[in-house]
């Protein structure tokens, strides 16, 4: 099993600053890695595909990178509904498994 | 709009069997893989299982292997998830989402507890 790993757990921005947020696989995962944020009381929304694709009606402030084993998520200006939970995930194996998740929170 | 409803969730005690349902819509569904993943109170998300368009390929995670039976009806656009022996640790939001690879959309989810 492919072992996905967040960093950091919790992440204080103030609204307009950059948010960096990392994901490592335990193996490679080649380009295979989507984005996910989640808001209290919703399900998971898509952000990103194929390490660095937006979804559909993504903001163009999200962007993704990296391939292989180290991957980031950047939001370059916060807006106050950015806050949220966000996940990983690979789909290069199975099983298709998550990161444990970083929180963007006010700082 | 391409939209996934959850149904079924409740309340259940320890080894008792439940039969989750989600309805897909706004898409061809019979051409895509779907999936289940859950996530318990306050916990992040784990994938559950998975079934190709023609249902000729279904995964599943450790956890749930030999105990949950992943099913779907083309024809109703329906996801189906068979939960027997039933444990307090698969208690959670049980999500449906359409697969490529990446999971979208997702359903709002339904609720499973196990307790006694």
């Amino acid at each position: 099993e492919i072992v996905m790993t967040q960093s950091p757990a919790t992440l204080s921005v103030s609204p307009g600053e950059r948010a960096t947020l990392s994901c490592r696989a335990s193996q490679s995962v080649s380009s295979n890695l989507a984005w996910y944020q989640q808001k209290p009381g919703q399900s998971p929304r898509l952000l990103i595909y194929g390490a660095s694709t937006r979804a559909t009606d993504i903001p163009a402030r999200f962007s993704g990178s990296g391939s292989g084993t180290e991957f980031t998520l950047t939001i370059s200006s916060l807006q106050s509904e950015d806050f949220a939970i966000y996940y990983c995930q690979q789909y290069d194996n199975w099983p298709r498994t998550f990161g444990q998740g970083t929180k963007v929170e006010l700082k | 709009e391409v939209q996934m409803v959850e149904s079924g969730g409740g309340l259940v005690k320890p080894g008792g069997s439940l039969r989750l349902s989600c309805a897909a819509s706004g898409f061809s569904f019979g051409t895509y893989s779907v999936n289940w993943v859950r996530q318990a109170p306050g916990k992040g998300l784990e994938w559950v299982s998975s079934i190709s368009s023609s249902s000729s390929y279904i995964n599943y995670a450790d956890s749930v292997k030999g105990r949950f039976i992943i099913s779907r009806d083309n024809a109703k656009k329906s996801l189906y998830l068979q939960m027997n022996s039933l444990r307090a640790e698969d208690t959670a939001v049980y999500y449906c989402a359409r697969e490529r690879g990446w999971f979208d959309p997702w359903g709002q989810g339904t609720l499973v507890t196990v307790s006694s």
